[in-house]
């Protein structure tokens, strides 16, 4: 969806190194959340922001952590990436609890090795 | 743990045919939304169809239709005349507090 951005689209990172996800929004939505994707497990709520500053955890949060300082961006950091966290990482947003559902990016392919 | 579940992780479908992926899912809460994302190879997360609970009217978009029962907590999806474009991974989700899916069913169509 072009009113989200998500970089990179690709990366490959070495056992133990941080790493550090963006997700750039053009939507003004108030929530942002990021999900995991892994085979059998469909999508996984890793952290969500609320507003500026306001983040709360997801059902995966162990090793990630967030930060929103503009409406517009939020990142997800993983301080020292492990093989477990490979995944594909998706960044949305949305209105809360809402019949307009979430906008997802693109995604980031994530491997760590 | 899962509170999503689509019990088929494959289905496959004659082009023209119908078919229909299902869902079950756990809440507490009396209002919420439900949905069907399709995310074919692009990785992209596509918005095929959205029921609100409190809505007893079952939701159509096009060929895409739900049978959303309440009470059995199941939301499934059918897709009348299957298009080789409709091959892809189809997730079902809800929303109470944030959204929550399950683990997806792909969905194969055979020319």
């Amino acid at each position: 969806d072009a009113g989200i951005t998500q970089s990179p689209r690709h990366k490959v990172t070495e056992t133990g190194t941080p790493v550090t996800l963006r997700c750039h929004q053009t939507e003004n939505h108030r929530y942002m959340y990021w999900y995991r994707q892994d085979p059998g497990h469909g999508l996984r709520l890793i952290h969500y922001s609320y507003g500026v500053k306001d983040t709360d955890k997801g059902e995966v949060s162990d090793g990630y952590s967030v930060s929103r300082s503009k409406t517009e961006d939020f990142l997800l950091t993983l301080e020292s990436a492990t093989s477990s966290q490979t995944s594909v990482y998706f960044c949305a947003t949305g209105l809360g609890q809402s019949l307009l559902g979430y906008t997802f990016g693109s995604g980031t392919r994530l491997t760590v090795v | 743990a899962q509170t999503v579940t689509q019990s088929q992780p494959e289905m496959s479908v004659q082009e023209a045919e119908t078919v229909t992926l299902s869902c079950t899912y756990d809440t507490s809460e009396s209002d919420y939304y439900l949905f069907w994302y399709k995310q074919p190879p692009s990785r992209q997360m596509i918005l095929v169809i959205r029921q609100e609970a409190y809505k007893q009217q079952n939701a159509t978009e096009n060929r895409f239709s739900v049978n959303f029962q309440k009470a059995a907590k199941s939301f499934s999806l059918k897709i009348s005349d299957s298009q080789l474009g409709d091959a892809a991974m189809y997730f079902c989700a809800y929303i109470d507090n944030d959204m929550r899916f399950g683990a997806g069913t792909r969905l194969t169509v055979k020319p």
